[in-house]
């Protein structure tokens, strides 16, 4: 079976552009995260969907990013009029929570350049 | 909050040797603890998970252990290989148990 899937796997664009990132987790996997991981840096969670509940947005830096999910499918992570700052790569990574814990399943990222 | 602390940024050993990784956390004691790796220009893999309840677990040549009462894991690597450097990321689910917590990593070097 695959693995999660990122698209694209670079994007480059200037500053006060919108771009779009897609994820596709794995089939079956309920659960489906977004990371941001600057340079040199540690994961940084930016957004986290369950099923059908409510995301928990917490981890969004600031209302240019938004996330949406359908159902247990794709995902993609909107950021508008970007800025420098958000260069960065874009992880996502899905899981199967159960009562005993979970091991998520990362893709390869996008490496997103802002001009 | 939680906070993860690894203990450094870059560890270099010798070929053979046991590289020793430390995660120490500050608040609430979580129900299990995992370890990943990740290789530059790629996602983080998972490696190991342990739970509260246990105080170590085995898998080839990596070993955890996971001391609730000093708040700490230990990572350890016996027989290193150059393969397996690599930067080695501790995590814990928050409290809520909506996500996992990373720690910055730990960048293993091993020199032949």
């Amino acid at each position: 079976g695959a693995g999660v899937s990122q698209s694209p796997s670079n994007k480059v664009t200037e500053k006060g552009k919108d771009v779009e990132l897609r994820c596709d987790p794995i089939s079956g996997h309920t659960a489906l995260y977004w990371y941001r991981q600057r340079l040199g840096q540690g994961l940084e969670f930016l957004i986290y969907f369950q099923g059908n509940s409510a995301p928990d947005k917490s981890g969004l830096p600031s209302d240019r990013f938004s996330a949406e999910r359908t159902g247990e499918s794709v995902s993609t992570l909107t950021i508008q009029r970007t800025q420098q700052e958000d260069s960065a790569v874009y992880l996502c990574a899905s899981s199967f929570p159960t009562r005993s814990g979970e091991t998520q399943y990362f893709g390869p990222g996008t490496r997103l350049l802002v001009l | 909050s939680q906070k993860i602390e690894q203990n450094s940024e870059a560890l270099n050993i010798q070929e053979g040797k046991t590289a020793t990784l430390t995660c120490n956390y500050t608040n609430y004691s979580p129900a299990y603890l995992q370890w990943y790796r990740q290789d530059p220009g790629r996602g983080p893999v998972f490696l190991l998970l342990i739970r509260e309840n246990e105080k170590e677990k085995r898998k080839e040549r990596l070993k955890v252990t996971f001391d609730t009462t000093l708040k700490q894991s230990l990572f350890h690597i016996t027989a290193s290989q150059p393969a397996d450097s690599a930067t080695y990321l501790c995590a814990l689910p928050n409290q809520a148990g909506t996500a996992l917590i990373f720690g910055k990593g730990t960048t293993l070097s091993v020199s032949s």
